[in-house]
């Protein structure tokens, strides 16, 4: 069945850092991908998302390339900030299926 | 503004005490989920609505009831609730075309339920 795999958490990074999210996925068909973040105590909004391969979704200063060649839309930013202390998830959407699936969740924290 | 509400926000409750957590857009969206929530699993679907009087299991619905009467409403019932029910839960709820496009879902702000 469809899947979506992210790296393990919890990520510590300290502010201005690099930050790379890894996401691969297994889907039929030509999935839509997104990344959705949860700030403490709040619902999942969406980041970030892209239709079709090769595209690239940006949004807060966060960026991912949809590869359809890696199966993969990793999640980048060149300088987080301690408001960026989150849980990220990356998820997909199967447009045969019609339902959305969720990788479990990536928790990062940014420490000033 | 286009929402998703979710009541009650916080709940504790005893086992076997039935109890729904309602949920409603306003966005006029056809497809509408539940999710939990719970440490170290990620978010989890429980049940999904595809439309008016359409729903389907998703991955845990086990304990757990739904209907979709209405389009704008998509309550999540706990007939008799176990202490294993405890956890965050969320409602989203999406628009689509049926064929293509990158619908959003659009997240209530979650209900936390307590089973003792």
């Amino acid at each position: 069945g469809d899947s979506v795999t992210q790296m393990e958490g919890p990520v510590t990074l300290s502010e201005e850092a690099f930050l790379t999210i890894n996401c691969t996925y297994t889907a039929t068909g030509y999935p839509s991908l997104f990344w959705y973040v949860q700030y403490p105590g709040e619902g999942l909004q969406l980041l970030l998302k892209a239709t079709k391969a090769d595209d690239k979704g940006s949004n807060k200063g966060f960026e991912a390339t949809y590869r359809k060649e890696t199966t993969s839309f990793h999640l980048e930013k060149g300088s987080v900030q301690v408001s960026d202390s989150a849980v990220y998830f990356c998820a997909l959407r199967v447009t045969r299926g019609q339902n959305f699936v969720f990788g479990p969740g990536t928790r990062l924290s940014v420490l000033p | 503004e286009a929402q998703v509400t979710q009541n009650p926000r916080y709940l504790i409750t005893v086992t076997g005490k039935k109890l729904t957590v309602t949920c409603s857009q306003n966005m006029n969206h056809e497809y509408m989920s539940w999710y939990r929530q719970d440490p170290g699993l990620g978010l989890r679907q429980i049940y999904y609505s595809m439309n008016v009087e359409v729903t389907d299991k998703g991955d845990v619905p086990e304990g757990y009831k739904v209907s979709r009467k209405e389009k704008r409403n998509f309550p999540l019932i706990l007939e008799s609730p176990s202490p294993n029910q405890t956890s965050l839960y969320f409602c989203a709820s999406s628009s689509w075309t049926g064929s293509s496009g990158a619908n959003v879902l659009t997240f209530g702000a979650g209900s936390r339920l307590t089973v003792l």
